[in-house]
């Protein structure tokens, strides 16, 4: 069974650090991993794809990694701004295929404060 | 593009009453969907696959009588919560997947049963 862990549970930084966060699963037998942005009673917004055949992916100030043999990736945040503000959520697709099911982490709780 | 809208936003309900949520994808067709819920401060966690015109699959410990899914065309998909219990407060997210690999969600649904 898949399962996802995602470190810090909860971080608070000033504006304009860069900052990391962490994702780990145990089944390296991935499709893909996403990161997704949640604000608060809100829906899931996607942030940034990644192909289990791809190292990492880059929109912005955001920039994620895939390391699939450890079944690690990490989210790197530039220049953070109190917008940034939510939950983050690593969730991967479980098996080799299309058809595998989303597995989520429990999220980081960032908060950037001017 | 891509998008899938959840109606409604919020609900309030009376203990022992029935509660409809509706999702449909506006520009894509959907021949799966997938409902999730989200207790406060936790992640998602998958409830039911959502397939058009046959029954839905449910995850282990989801009560189908409880939770009645239908998905009669190909961009909608309802959840109803029957006979419907304080416990069974909490955020319902829809989710559907564009493209291979690839998932749209909806705003979510906090459902608060009185």
């Amino acid at each position: 069974k898949q399962e996802v862990t995602q470190i810090p549970a909860a971080l608070s930084v000033p504006e304009g650090e860069n900052l990391v966060l962490n994702c780990s699963f145990t089944d390296s037998a991935i499709y893909n991993l996403q990161w997704f942005r949640q604000d608060p009673g809100k829906g899931l917004t996607s942030l940034l794809l990644i192909q289990s055949s791809q190292r990492e992916q880059t929109s912005g100030r955001l920039n994620a990694s895939l390391d699939k043999s450890s079944g690690r990736s990490t989210l790197y945040i530039a220049a953070s701004q109190p917008g940034d503000s939510a939950t983050y959520l690593c969730a991967v697709h479980a098996g080799g295929t299309s058809y595998g099911k989303l597995t989520f982490g429990q999220g980081t709780i960032l908060t950037v404060h001017p | 593009g891509a998008v899938v809208s959840q109606h409604p936003s919020r609900v309030i309900c009376k203990s022992g009453t029935s509660v409809k949520i509706e999702c449909r994808s506006l520009d894509f067709q959907a021949t799966t969907m997938f409902w999730y819920r989200q207790f406060p401060k936790q992640s998602l966690m998958l409830m039911a696959t959502s397939n058009e015109g046959s029954k839905a699959t449910y995850e282990q410990g989801v009560e189908k009588d409880k939770f009645l899914i239908n998905h009669a065309s190909l961009t909608l998909s309802t959840l109803t919560v029957t006979s419907a219990h304080p416990e069974d407060s909490s955020f319902y997210i829809c989710s559907a997947s564009p493209s291979a690999g690839r998932y749209t969600f909806g705003s979510g649904t906090r459902l608060t049963v009185v």
